[in-house]
């Protein structure tokens, strides 16, 4: 398997503009998570779906950002408008919800930079 | 909800030394505790885990000990590499959450 996929790898925009970042999980997986990494605040969870379902959406800093999954195989976070201080490295994870086993699997993560 | 703690920020060995990272948990209820490197560029990658079942556990070089009572648990990197350079992050998973809850991270460093 390819493992997790996310793209872009890299995204630079314009404060404003409207931002979609996109992953695929490991097929077979049916837990997916969002990350976001700063140096200041590290590694904060945004939102995790279950079989599809957003199940927890409470690290969701604000009405900007908004997480869909439309199918098993498919993700987005999107960020809209953009700001500054939203210029981090996103990632998102996939795993098997089933009992004892909870690895999460990430991706390579989308940099993005807002200026 | 649960908070985890984790020192020190920063740790640099020679290599061959061995490295102790400790990490500290709020929430009695919590009962997995994974351990993630991050090499730079890269997403976290679990490396070693324990249940709360589990007093020590141990993969080649690495080994993870847990103190329920205490909330603690630690990571022991022995006759360390180059390679393990990166940053370690430990978490801690409540029973009735699908979520983990990430420390802080720890940039270890061995010079060679």
């Amino acid at each position: 398997d390819a493992g997790v996929i996310q793209s872009p790898r890299h995204e630079v925009t314009e404060m404003g503009q409207e931002v979609t970042l996109r992953c695929k999980p490991i097929s077979g997986h049916n837990s997916l998570f969002w990350y976001r990494q700063t140096m200041m605040r590290g590694l904060e969870l945004l939102i995790y779906f279950n079989n599809n379902v957003p199940i927890d959406d409470s690290g969701m800093p604000e009405d900007r950002f908004s997480a869909k999954m439309p199918n098993a195989s498919f993700s987005t976070l999107k960020i809209q408008p953009s700001e500054p201080r939203d210029s981090a490295v996103y990632f998102c994870a996939s795993t098997v919800l089933a009992v004892g086993s909870y690895e999460q699997y990430f991706g390579p993560g989308t940099r993005l930079t807002v200026t | 909800g649960e908070n985890v703690e984790q020192h020190p920020s920063t740790l640099s060995v020679q290599e061959g030394d061995s490295a102790v990272i400790k990490c500290t948990y709020s929430d009695s209820a919590s009962n997995y505790f994974p351990w993630y490197k991050q090499e730079l560029g890269k997403g976290p990658q679990l490396i070693i885990d324990i249940r709360s079942n589990v007093g020590e556990k141990k993969d080649q070089r690495i080994a993870v000990t847990l103190n329920k009572t205490a909330k603690h648990f630690s990571l022991h990197i022995t006759e360390t590499q180059p390679e393990d350079s990166a940053v370690y992050f430990c978490a801690a998973k409540e029973t009735s959450y699908d979520k983990v809850i990430f420390g802080p991270g720890t940039s270890l460093s061995v010079i060679p």
